[in-house]
């Protein structure tokens, strides 16, 4: 079975700070990824996904990730995060079958 | 907004009580999804349903059951809550065979 892995549980930054999140996958074949945002009291929503083409993916607000095959990992990235950031972040693999199976998420903490 | 709703989106029960939690979708999308959401897991597969009266276990689907009558509504059954079973519940669909889906508001259940 594929597995998903965020190697950091809790990330804590400063306003204007850069933010890299971790996501490693166990799943040898093609896959599709993504990263999901949760903001506190809310559901899940896509914030971006890379199916094929260019490895690197720009999502919404700023964010983006890049696919490295030979790493098995799909990194996501921002620049210079906002208070309004703060969130929990889950990384999300599909291997072709109909589910999506999800990293433990990482929560990021952003203080003014 | 997927139109995913979910009821109730509150619930505190008693161990042992039976509780239904309903899913329902407007856009007649065959694939549909229940989660659980707990810390330090992410979002973990309880059933999925890929078709009217078409469904299939996830990863975490003991002390659940899930019925789809229709296209638009899928329901989670607890025969008998545990106190193991407090999360909180997504449901969720996929549109396309990309892999991507989209998150209804979710269920906080809380068995007392």
């Amino acid at each position: 079975a594929q597995s998903v892995s965020q190697h950091n549980h809790h990330v804590i930054l400063s306003e204007a700070a850069s933010l890299e999140l971790g996501c490693n996958y166990s799943y040898g074949g093609t896959v599709n990824l993504f990263w999901y945002v949760q903001y506190p009291g809310q559901h899940l929503q896509l914030l971006l996904k890379y199916f094929s083409g260019d490895p690197l993916v720009k999502g919404i607000k700023g964010f983006e990730a890049e696919f490295i095959k030979s790493k098995f990992s799909f990194n996501l990235r921002k620049p210079s995060v906002q208070w309004s950031d703060t969130a929990e972040y889950f990384c999300a693999v599909n291997a072709n079958d109909y589910k999506l199976s999800f990293g433990a998420g990482t929560t990021v903490t952003v203080r003014a | 907004d997927a139109g995913i709703t979910q009821s109730p989106r509150h619930k505190v029960t008693e161990t042992g009580t039976p509780v239904t939690l309903r899913c329902h979708q407007t856009e007649n999308h065959r694939y549909m999804y229940w989660y659980r959401q707990d810390p330090g897991h992410g979002l973990r597969l309880i059933h999925y349903s890929y078709g009217v009266k078409d469904t299939d276990k996830g990863e975490v689907s003991d002390g659940y059951s899930v019925s789809r009558s229709k296209t638009e509504d899928f329901l989670l059954t607890l025969e008998s809550a545990t106190s193991s079973q407090t999360s909180v519940y997504f449901c969720a669909i996929r549109p396309d065979d990309d892999g991507e889906q989209f998150f209804g508001p979710g269920t906080r259940l809380t068995v007392l």
